[in-house]
């Protein structure tokens, strides 16, 4: 298996404009993760899908924040409009939390990570 | 408020030298607590755990979980210089997995 897929692996923008950061959870996997990981706050999970419904939001900072799970193979995380203060790493992890081991007894795989300039 | 603290913050050794990183959490509905390496790139899995008492190894790693005392640890034995990284603790709970902030480990050749 490939792993998790990001795109793209680097952007840099311009305050003001829509970024759009890109996932391929690995194939089978009925959970997807989107994390932002910067030096002050460190790995912040930003919110979660369960068989590409969005379970939990909270994370979300705010409504500038937007994602997608449109089916089991691809989610995207939108930042419209964008500010300097997401500068970031972004990461998506998936995991399988099937009836066999139930929530939280399977390890999360993570992606290579987006890393968001906002000038 | 769930959360998960680690410690140290940080960490220089010299080759050869054991190294324990500590990581307590206070998690709803506790499920497991896991640690992760990560270099300049994504974190890569280590260890999961989920009962008190049993050490899990793999090679010169091992972690042990105590779930009484809401606490885990990571040694490290005969540390290497590509060891240097920031190693990341994370507690799964309801329906969240929360993250400490590493220890970032440097080993000096």
């Amino acid at each position: 298996d490939a792993g998790v897929i990001q795109s793209p692996r680097h952007e840099v923008t311009e305050m003001g404009q829509e970024v759009t950061l890109r996932c391929k959870p690995i194939s089978g996997h009925d959970y997807l993760f989107w994390y932002r990981q910067t030096m002050m706050r460190g790995l912040e999970l930003l919110i979660y899908f369960n068989n590409n419904v969005p379970i939990d939001d909270s994370g979300m900072p705010e409504d500038r924040f937007s994602a997608k799970m449109p089916n089991a193979s691809f989610s995207t995380l939108k930042i419209q409009p964008s500010e300097p203060r997401d500068s970031a790493v972004y990461f998506c992890a998936s995991t399988f939390n099937g009836l066999a081991g139930g929530w939280g007894t399977d390890t999360q795989y993570f992606g290579p990570g987006t890393r968001l300039t906002v000038l | 408020e769930d959360k998960v603290v680690q410690s140290p913050l940080s960490l220089v050794v010299h080759e050869g030298d054991t190294v324990t990183l500590n990581c307590s959490y206070e998690v709803t509905n506790f499920r497991s607590l896991l640690w992760y390496k990560q270099e300049k790139k994504a974190p890569t899995f280590l260890f999961m755990l989920t009962s008190s008492g049993i050490e899990k190894k793999s090679g010169r790693l091992s972690s042990i979980l105590d779930k009484k005392e809401l606490f885990s640890i990571l040694n490290i034995t005969a540390t290497q210089t590509g060891d240097s990284a920031v190693y990341l603790c994370a507690s799964s709970g309801t329906y969240k997995y929360i993250f400490g902030t590493g220890t970032r480990l440097k080993v000096l050749a």
